[in-house]
């Protein structure tokens, strides 16, 4: 059981570059999020999903889009990167008001 | 304001010391969480609660509805107790019972032998 999985775990873009980070789960959940991380800060909700094909916007969605076109999968995309978009990202799931399961990170650089 | 708010910040005790990290709130909730990161690694949920007090182990978590506010205790502290504790809480979302977490900027452990 692998809980929940994220890859890659490092990269280092240019700025203009597009990416795809990839989340997966295996535990059914309905729910999944997308956080950054930065220094001094809690984390930030960018997007999540209730459910296979449902996506919405967080609190900072602002260069990033996302598709959960399977239920276990949720994608992150950087169309454009930015150095702004220097940051940890992690993925989330949980099913409703349950206890939440994080996966590892991504340590992004945009250079 | 943040709607989370922890204290302290960064915390150092000697092995054996009992640690209290503190969570207050702003906004109705319908639970809050308690997780840990240890440095270069992942988030991993000690607790999540809606009422009175759970424990695990050496970890006690505690929260008070009325005031808003949520404790983590960690009796007989050790140096692999080192790590991030951070408070979260869950809100709604709109309608249709979506919801999320946010999230307070976490208390710095460093629990020295």
């Amino acid at each position: 059981n692998a809980g929940v999985t994220q890859t890659p775990k490092f990269r280092v873009l240019k700025t203009g570059q597009s990416m795809t980070l990839l989340c997966a789960q295996d535990m059914n959940h309905e729910y999944m999020y997308w956080y950054r991380q930065d220094p001094g800060m809690g984390l930030r909700l960018i997007h999540y999903s209730v459910g296979e094909g449902t996506t919405a916007k967080g609190e900072v969605p602002d260069g990033y889009n996302v598709s959960r076109l399977k239920k276990q999968n949720f994608l992150l995309g950087l169309e454009s990167a930015a150095p702004s978009q220097t940051s940890v990202y992690f993925c989330a799931s949980s099913y409703w008001n349950t206890e939440a399961f994080f996966g590892q990170g991504t340590r992004l650089t945009v250079v | 304001k943040n709607e989370v708010e922890q204290s302290p910040q960064n915390l150092t005790a000697q092995e054996g010391e009992f640690i209290t990290i503190n969570c207050s709130y702003s906004v109705g909730i319908s639970a809050l969480h308690w997780l840990q990161q240890h440095p270069g690694g992942g988030i991993v949920s000690l607790f999540m609660l809606s009422s009175g007090k759970k424990k695990h182990g050496r970890l006690i978590a505690t929260i008070n509805i009325q005031e808003k506010h949520s404790s983590l205790h960690i009796t007989a502290s050790h140096p692999r107790d080192s790590a991030v504790y951070i408070c979260a809480v869950r809100l709604a979302l709109g309608t249709g019972g979506s919801e999320k977490l946010v999230f307070g900027k976490g208390t710095k452990l460093t629990v020295n032998p």
